[in-house]
């Protein structure tokens, strides 16, 4: 079974622009995480999609955004980029229960796209 | 105060220790835990997952939760250079289960 895949891998922008980052998720899975992950505030969760619909949401600017795909592809959106965006941006799928966690819930991550914003 | 604490290191051992990374954790809550594994350059691959309190073993891996004391451990025995890794814990909110909050992550150097 193929993994999490994400593009692109490598991304330079300078302030001010915006920048889509793709995820594949594995196939059978329909919920799709994404976490921002710097040296200094670690792994983040900015928001999970699940049938096309944003399930939950962490404590990000309303310049992240996200949507996912009938085919449980989903794309994270940062507009208006800011120097302190640079990150590892990494997706994570899982089958997904919902509710309560289960096994099912057990999250597979990509390899992430690193993003730098100069 | 973070929900989840841990020592980000970096932790060095020579090959063969017994490898101990710990958290603490703050809502009373929680009740799954989790340890990943990231090599650097590449995502977070799970290790391994408990319940509530108790242990759990897997190969040269051990998990292990106090809720008491809202503190969980990871032991390695037998370290391997293999095992240089960042290791995180995490755990799944009250938000819902795809929610993950995780540590600051364990860097961890095995020295042959």
């Amino acid at each position: 079974k193929a993994g999490v895949t994400q593009t692109p891998r490598y991304l330079i922008k300078t302030r001010g622009q915006q920048v889509t980052l793709s995820c594949s998720p594995i196939s059978g899975h329909r919920s799709v995480s994404w976490y921002q992950q710097t040296p200094g505030q670690g792994l983040q969760f900015l928001f999970e999609y699940f049938s096309e619909t944003q399930r939950n949401k962490g404590n990000f600017p309303g310049r992240f955004s996200g949507r996912q795909f009938s085919n449980s592809r989903s794309e994270m959106n940062v507009s208006t980029l800011e120097l302190g965006d640079s990150a590892l941006y990494l997706c994570a799928s899982s089958f997904s229960s919902g509710g309560i966690w289960t096994g099912t819930d057990t999250q597979y991550f990509g390899p992430g796209t690193r993003l730098t914003v100069l | 105060q973070k929900e989840v604490e841990q020592d980000p290191g970096p932790l060095s051992v020579p090959e063969g220790a017994i490898v101990s990374l710990n958290c603490t954790y703050s809502n009373s809550a929680f009740q799954y835990f989790m340890w990943y594994r990231q090599y650097s350059r590449k995502g977070p691959e799970l290790l391994m997952y408990t319940y509530s309190s108790g242990n759990k073993e897997d190969g040269r891996f051990t998990a292990q939760v106090d809720k008491s004391s809202k503190y969980i451990s990871l032991f390695i025995r037998d370290s391997q250079p293999s095992d240089s890794a960042t290791y995180l814990c995490a755990t799944p909110t009250s938000q819902g289960a795809q929610k993950l909050v995780f540590g600051q992550g364990t860097r961890l150097t095995i020295n042959p």
